[in-house]
């Protein structure tokens, strides 16, 4: 699987959007965006998921660039719970099960 | 729906004691998944089980470690003996298709091994 670069925290004002910004450069034509997030004390968090056209959800917005080396996570208001490490990955969506592997992520603070 | 259900939530303990960690899938789901966490190495998966038979455990660090899942309600992973290398966030997810968009994980359960 690519390797993705992503910033080790962010703060961002409660209401405004959170851009959080992943670099994949080395991302390959059958592999997908997917973006997670982990609340303090709890287990990961599916977010959202894309190849090359830009998706949204109830929960966020997945910016990806033409060439698709890197992405950005949109959450268009954000609060005070959505305050969590966020985790950028790059896999082929290669069907069944398949286990999440994930590294450091970055660490969004919204502050009040 | 309650979630996954896991137990305990954090588990101390010392060297050398046998250390058993469980979880309660959601209802309905085929698929359950065990991982690891921790600040070295991120989040690692460990086994999985589809309809209650192991299908992968690759990622079983050792012959220290054994998960079973007996009935579609209930898993279990033991390590015996532990070791303090063994502390992390364990972490049990289950799902309905197996595809990491679809896993719902549990709370965690956080061990410390002396």
């Amino acid at each position: 699987d690519a390797k993705t670069t992503q910033p080790p925290s962010m703060d961002c004002a409660e209401g405004r959007a959170a851009n959080l910004p992943c670099n994949h450069s080395t991302i390959s034509g059958n592999e997908y965006v997917y973006w997670y997030r982990q609340i303090h004390s709890q287990g990961p968090q599916y977010i959202i998921h894309g190849l090359k056209n830009n998706e949204t959800n109830e929960m966020a917005s997945l910016i990806i660039t033409e060439d698709r080396k890197s992405s950005t996570l949109i959450l268009p208001h954000a609060t005070l719970r959505d305050t969590a490490v966020y985790y950028c990955i790059v896999r082929p969506m290669r069907g069944g099960a398949d286990g999440l592997t994930f590294g450091k992520g970055t660490h969004l603070i919204i502050q009040p | 729906d309650a979630g996954v259900i896991q137990s305990p939530r954090h588990e101390v303990t010392e060297m050398g004691q046998e250390v058993t960690l469980r979880c309660k899938p959601i209802s309905g789901h085929d698929y359950l998944f065990w991982y690891r966490q921790t600040m070295m190495r991120g989040l690692e998966l460990l086994i999985y089980f589809n309809n209650n038979v192991p299908i992968d455990d690759s990622g079983m660090p050792e012959d220290r470690f054994s998960a079973k899942m007996p009935n579609a309600s209930f898993s279990t992973l033991k390590i015996q003996p532990s070791e303090p290398r063994d502390s992390a966030v364990y972490f049990c997810a289950s799902s309905l298709a197996g595809g990491p968009e679809t896993q719902y994980f549990g709370p965690g359960t956080r061990l410390l091994v002396l």
